[in-house]
């Protein structure tokens, strides 16, 4: 199994300039996550879905942040206009059906660095 | 407001060696609680899971144990490896699973 799948794995911006992250699950889960992590507030969850509907997003930090999931096969974090203080590691995760028993997978995240 | 507590923030131990590490956290109501393992620049992999009915878990030389009346839980390391260093963190979901209370992690480095 490919695991998920994050891209891009690196990205370098600047400020003011919209930033997409792209997640691909694994395959047969239902349940996907947006993290963020930095060294000051350590693993944040941004959002979560559940059969590609949301089901909370109050960790979504403001407006500027937005995700969405097409399909049960792909999901996309944007952030529209990037700050410097939106620089972090983010996490996509995704679990299957039973996520209060199971075990929630990690992408290897995408280092986002905006200048 | 719930908090995942871990202890201690850092830890240095020499290969071969045993370690403890520790979790306290005030979620309720409880659902389960997970341990995972970072590896500087990846992402975290989990280690355990424990419901409110179980008391232990293992895998390979990492043994979880939880006391969900004291809402404690500490991670045993068994014969250390150069490869266990990482940061480890302790995550604890209430009744939403899918929302989770993470800790600080303890970054455990072993030496040779």
């Amino acid at each position: 199994d490919a695991g998920v799948i994050q891209s891009p794995r690196h990205e370098v911006t600047e400020m003011g300039q919209e930033v997409t992250l792209r997640c691909k699950p694994i395959s047969g889960h239902n349940s996907l996550f947006w993290y963020r992590q930095t060294m000051m507030r350590g693993l944040e969850l941004l959002i979560y879905f559940n059969n590609n509907v949301p089901i909370d997003d109050s960790g979504m930090p403001e407006d500027r942040f937005s995700a969405k999931m097409p399909n049960a096969s792909f999901s996309t974090l944007k952030i529209q206009p990037s700050e410097p203080r939106d620089s972090a590691v983010y996490f996509c995760a995704s679990s299957p059906p039973q996520m209060g028993k199971n075990t929630i997978y990690f992408g290897e995240g995408s280092w986002l660095t905006v200048v | 407001k719930n908090q995942v507590e871990q202890s201690p923030q850092s830890l240095i131990i020499l290969e071969g060696k045993n370690c403890t590490l520790q979790c306290n956290y005030t979620v309720s109501p409880f659902s389960n609680l997970r341990w995972y393992k970072q590896d500087t620049g990846r992402g975290p992999v989990s280690l355990t899971i424990m419901t409110f009915s179980e008391n232990t878990k293992s895998n390979g030389r990492y043994t979880a144990t939880l006391d969900a009346d004291t809402k404690q839980s500490s991670l045993h390391i068994t014969a250390s490896q150069l490869s266990d260093s990482a940061s480890y963190i302790c995550v604890v979901s209430g009744l939403d699973a899918g929302k989770s209370t993470f800790g600080d992690g303890t970054t455990l480095t072993v030496k040779p």
